[in-house]
């Protein structure tokens, strides 16, 4: 069963990067996923598409400081520089036939 | 890239109700669309995905047999047909579109409320 697995929460200061953990169930190590994020009471807006060998695709307007790093069945989602307005939960997403999974999200918070 | 999500309101258990989604920006015949739900303090929960041309549609098991996705390329519409609605139904429902299974562009969602 095609599973992805978040801590719930993070916490980092402002200026400092934080490392963002997205990890896909067992025999799913190959899979491409998608990082989102959710701003407090706004729809959630897509970041990047992240492939298993670490490359990465940004959506429009997403700030150098996000970038998305690979490792087995992990995938990472990195914010340097962390601005206020980074709080937010960050969602990953992968497919596969006739599924759309999300994982559970993970709440930032900028200290 | 614009979706705007609009149907959304306050119904009672077990009545219907028809959520649509209007696209601009972008040739929306070109694209899979889907609807993601997001229930009060919870996280993001993908319900249903219709390929370009409609013929492949996909549903959650929490809504199979319930919710029948469909779009009009036509007037560039997406739409989510909700029946025997229940109290776990209350959510944000957003559309999003779709390039390659990734969901690049989202609405700012429509608030579904039960109550009896």
């Amino acid at each position: 069963q095609l599973v992805l697995t978040q801590s719930p929460s993070a916490s980092a200061s402002l200026g400092a990067s934080v490392k963002l953990t997205c990890t896909l169930s067992s025999g799913h190590s190959s899979y491409a996923i998608a990082w989102h994020q959710q701003q407090p009471e706004k729809g959630p807006r897509y970041l990047m598409q992240l492939n298993s060998d670490g490359s990465h695709n940004k959506g429009d307007g997403i700030p150098d400081r996000f970038s998305g790093s690979s490792s087995g069945a992990e995938r990472y989602l990195t914010i340097s520089s962390l601005q206020s307005e980074d709080e937010a939960d960050y969602y990953c997403q992968t497919w596969d036939t006739g599924i759309r999974v999300f994982g559970g999200g993970t709440k930032l918070t900028v200290l | 890239v614009q979706l705007v999500e609009s149907g959304g309101g306050l119904v009672q258990p077990g009545e219907s109700l028809r959520l649509s989604c209007a696209a601009s920006g972008f040739i929306f015949s070109s694209y899979e669309m889907n609807w993601v739900r997001q229930a009060p303090g919870e996280g993001l929960e993908w319900i249903s995905s219709i390929s370009s041309s409609g013929s492949t549609i996909y549903y959650a098991d929490s809504v199979q047999g319930r919710f029948t996705i469909s779009r009009d390329n036509a007037k560039n519409s997406l739409y989510l047909q909700m029946n025997s609605l229940g109290v776990e139904d209350t959510a944000v429902y957003y559309c999003a579109r779709a390039t390659q299974r990734i969901f690049d562009y989202w609405g700012q969602g429509t608030l579904v409320i039960l109550s009896s």
